[in-house]
């Protein structure tokens, strides 16, 4: 069973401050995704990253997957209060029962 | 715009128990999973299926069942409930595997249910 230790697990900074979540593995995955989970919700595709070292954009929030494709990183400029939520990473192993989901990171972010 | 829904929001059941959680979609998609989300662990995947008439075990299969007799419904069983399942569940959906973002995983809004 693959395995994906995100950190920090809980964060609370205050609005305007800059942040780095992070998704470590010692597989490798064929794919990458993020998501973002608000209380009481399902999760919401953020990004999807395929090719190790690629880096993608989306608004004040920066996505990275690392060269070997066994980690990522989620940079968000600018924090504001609507960026609260649960963030989870996962990695697809290329087939349907292979997306390991990580272990979740709660931000919090206060006026 | 229905998407997936998930039908109960909240349930509390008694050990030995059974009840069926009931997840549909009216977005034609062929995939559809179960998870469970525990504080602190992710999500781990219960179920899925690639189509009506197939479905697959996923990572934590034990205790559960399934069925898929059409496209749009993918119901989760719980014959006798016990404690270590109480979670939060979610159904979702893709057109393919799901693994890019042209076909990403659509979650329902989750059934938390408690096991006493």
């Amino acid at each position: 069973t693959q395995l994906l230790e995100q950190s920090p697990q809980f964060l609370s900074i205050q609005e305007g401050e800059n942040l780095t979540v992070y998704c470590n593995s010692s597989s490798v995955f064929s794919s990458l995704q993020w998501y973002r989970q608000e209380p009481g919700e399902g999760p919401v595709l953020l990004v999807t990253v395929v090719t190790g070292g690629e880096v993608k954009k989306l608004k004040r929030l920066t996505f990275q997957f690392g060269d070997a494709r066994k980690d990522s990183s989620l940079h968000i400029t600018a924090a504001q209060p609507g960026d609260t939520g649960l963030y989870l990473c996962a990695g697809n192993t290329g087939t349907a029962s292979k997306l390991t989901f990580g272990t979740g990171t709660r931000l919090q972010v206060t006026l | 715009n229905a998407g997936v829904t998930q039908t109960p929001k909240f349930r509390i059941l008694k050990i030995g128990q059974s009840m069926t959680l009931q997840c549909a979609q009216d977005m034609n998609h062929n995939y559809m999973y179960w998870y469970r989300q525990d504080p602190g662990m992710g999500l781990k995947l219960i179920y899925y299926s690639v189509g009506a008439g197939i479905t697959d075990k996923g990572e934590v299969p034990n205790g559960y069942n399934v069925s898929r007799s059409t496209t749009e419904d993918f119901p989760l069983r719980l014959e006798l409930a016990a404690p270590s399942q109480t979670s939060v569940y979610f159904c979702a959906s893709s057109y393919s595997t799901g693994y890019t973002d042209n076909s990403p995983l659509h979650f329902g809004n989750g059934t938390r249910l408690t096991v006493t």
